[in-house]
């Protein structure tokens, strides 16, 4: 167990709806990322956050995807009007020195 | 462009003997490199991490070896058990980036 926390861990949605997953990182980490992965793929980087301020997005992050860190404790990741494409893993790994991430056991993402 | 890649996407060894998975990486700024490993419908574990400025790195039961000149990393796991068995990804960060860039995975196979 990382500390890192994740959910829901399963979510099933019909393509057009709107879904948000959350992360509870660990409390004294600063640094908190999300990471999409597909299936028999290593994780691609989507976004960061220090503390509260965002301050990098992947070219991955399309319109339909924002990430919030309100406080700079938990972190919300919504993706609107979804698409069949965007079923995968959407993972959220802390740190608090530049170097080792601590992964939380992610969000499985469906879209029928 | 930037990439890390894996050399075999299934390795299968017997149970006690030991494992290597090897790893390629394009980008000469890299600095800092990482193991994951990953189980089914879990996130991704932390295994070992070397920085640039060394060749080998070991932990309990796990070396890495970094050879800079063919930008080449590889991780060894000795008396493999069959918990070991999972899908191992190297991850690599270049100086000045803060988000890691992983490699799509090698599947260790462990047999009794």
């Amino acid at each position: 167990d990382t500390g890192v926390s994740q959910n829901p861990r399963h979510k099933i949605t019909k393509r057009g709806q709107n879904v948000t997953f959350r992360c509870d990182p660990i409390s004294e980490h600063n640094r908190l990322y999300w990471y999409r992965q597909t299936l028999g793929q290593g994780p691609e980087f989507l976004t960061y956050f220090q503390n509260e301020a965002q301050l990098e997005k992947s070219r991955l992050l399309s319109d339909r995807f924002s990430a919030e860190r309100p406080k700079g404790s938990f972190s919300t990741l919504e993706i609107q009007r979804t698409e069949q494409g965007d079923s995968a893993m959407y993972l959220c790994a802390n740190d608090r020195v530049a170097g080792e991430l601590f992964f939380g056991e992610g969000s499985r993402l469906t879209v029928l | 462009g930037e990439s890390v890649g894996l050399h075999l996407p299934t390795l299968s060894v017997q149970e006690g003997d030991n494992s290597i998975i090897n790893c390629a990486y394009s980008n000469s700024a890299s600095d800092y490199f990482i193991w994951y490993k990953q189980e089914s419908g879990k996130g991704p574990q932390f295994i070992i991490d070397i920085r640039s400025n060394m060749d080998k790195r070991q932990g309990q039961r796990v070396t890495v070896l970094l050879n800079k000149t063919v930008k080449h990393l590889s991780l060894q796991i000795a008396a493999t058990q069959p918990g070991d068995s999972a899908v191992y990804f190297c991850a690599e960060k270049g100086t000045g980036r803060r988000a890691l860039t992983f490699g799509s995975g090698t599947r260790l196979q462990v047999q009794p």
